[in-house]
């Protein structure tokens, strides 16, 4: 299976920052990566599709590059709504894999 | 307005069996494959298994291959799992979650339903 490295695991940041999380998958999974945001209690929702396409509804301050085995998720503007756990997820095979997540805090 | 609305969760000694159900609204059902994907109390997320629209097509991870079976009803627009030979480890919360398309393996998961948790435990 392909195996999905996440970092941070945790972050702390301020209201306003910028907060960047990185995935590193095993081996070349050209673009298939989403990004998922799940608050506590809640169920995942989809943010990022295809490495870098915002999903409907999802506010601009979301962004998502890379490809290959590299892959960042931006937070261009921290806000408190967005305290979660973000997930990357690679389909390039049939085993989908998930990173680990990243837990993120305002301080 | 798409939901999905997971039930059947609950108590079962390792070893039992149980079967999961999710129920679909609001998009034609048949046209998009179908997972479902689990949470260990405090984990992170573990994709489960696929199914295709059709029900022709089916993917399950190593963890539960063998032991879990995916299918669908597109008459009743309903998704199933069922879990067999249940082991302490399958504890976890167990979403359905729609595919963004119609292919024979998972990619992405644009909507989820609310979860039923299922706890193996003597």
């Amino acid at each position: 299976d392909i195996q999905m490295t996440q970092s941070p695991s945790s972050l702390s940041a301020s209201v306003g920052d910028r907060v960047t999380i990185t995935c590193q998958a095993s081996q070349d999974i050209r673009n298939s990566l989403n990004w998922y945001q799940q608050k506590p209690g809640k169920a995942p929702k989809l943010l990022i599709y295809d490495a870098s396409n915002l999903e409907t509804g999802v506010p601009s301050r979301f962004s998502g590059s890379g490809s290959g085995t590299d892959f960042t998720f931006t937070i261009s503007s921290l806000q408190p709504e967005d305290i979660a756990t973000y997930y990357c997820q690679q389909f390039n095979n049939a085993a989908l894999t998930f990173g680990g997540g990243t837990k993120v805090e305002i301080k | 307005e798409v939901q999905l609305l997971e039930s059947g969760g609950g108590l079962v000694q390792p070893g039992g069996s149980l079967r999961l159900s999710c129920a679909a609204s609001g998009f034609t059902f048949s046209t998009y494959a179908m997972n479902w994907v689990r949470q260990a109390p405090g984990k992170g997320l573990e994709w489960v298994s696929v199914i295709s629209g059709s029900g022709g097509s089916t993917y399950d991870a190593d963890s539960v291959k063998g032991r879990f079976t995916i299918s669908r009803d597109n008459s009743k627009n309903t998704l199933y799992l069922q879990m067999n030979s249940l082991r302490a480890e399958d504890t976890a919360v167990y979403y359905c979650a729609k595919d963004m398309y119609n292919g024979e393996s998972g990619s992405c998961f644009d909507c989820w339903g609310q979860g039923t948790l299922v706890t193996v435990s003597s």
